[in-house]
């Protein structure tokens, strides 16, 4: 049983350009999570999507979007990249009724 | 709004030894769970323990045990019989349950915890 997979693993963007990083989630679960983790701090919570559609927002700019697909696959949109958005980005997958999230190991974005 | 703090960077513990890393939260929330997770140097967050908040026994797995103290707001980690592989990013986070919220988590800023040998 696949865990949580994300792709791509490592990415170097420019500024102003734009990026697009996938999660494919646990077996059976339908819910997805999408965190920030910049270098020595605790992860930081940017959205979560059900039922395709965004059923909550942390404190990040419209600059980031996301999607998610009939398979409970999603997608992170960030547009008009930033220094400052250089982080590792996690996602994570649960059942909508259960508490308890498991983990991809992440997407690393440098962005010079 | 919730706050997760975890006022230990770094801790070193030798191997065998025990230890225990420390959480304190703010929420004025009373349905929540609590929870551990360690972070290796693969990067993936994995789930060391949860703590349901209406429980008042404190919660166990093998060698990790927490010490839950809900009137305090402080959910400390106690690692047994430490192992080098325990070495990792030790973070501490919250979940909102009330009804509506998005079972979203809030995390501490994480203790690097090494294992000596």
């Amino acid at each position: 049983d696949a865990g949580v997979t994300q792709s791509p693993t490592h990415l170097i963007k420019t500024r102003g350009q734009q990026v697009t990083l996938r999660c494919s989630p646990k077996s059976g679960h339908d819910t997805v999570s999408w965190y920030q983790q910049a270098l020595g701090q605790g992860p930081q919570f940017i959205f979560q999507y059900y039922e395709e559609e965004e059923r909550q927002r942390g404190n990040f700019p419209d600059r980031f979007s996301g999607h998610q697909f009939p398979n409970y696959s999603s997608e992170l949109n960030v547009n008009a990249l930033l220094l400052g958005d250089s982080a590792l980005y996690l996602c994570a997958s649960s059942l909508a009724a259960i508490r308890k999230l498991f983990f991809g190991s992440g997407t690393q974005l440098s962005v010079l | 709004a919730q706050t997760v703090t975890q006022s230990q960077p770094e801790m070193s513990v030798q191997e065998a030894e025990t230890v225990t890393l420390s959480c304190t939260y703010d929420t004025s929330e009373n349905n929540y769970y609590l929870f551990w997770y360690k972070q290796p140097p693969s990067r993936q967050m994995i789930l060391v323990i949860r703590q349901e908040a209406y429980k008042q026994q404190n919660a166990t797995e093998n060698r990790f045990s927490v010490n839950f103290q809900k009137a305090a707001k402080s959910f400390s980690l106690k690692i047994s019989d430490s192992q080098l592989g325990d070495t990792a990013m030790y973070f501490c986070a919250f979940m909102n349950l009330t009804s509506g919220s998005a079972r979203q988590l809030t995390f501490g800023s994480g203790t690097q915890l090494t294992v000596l040998p």
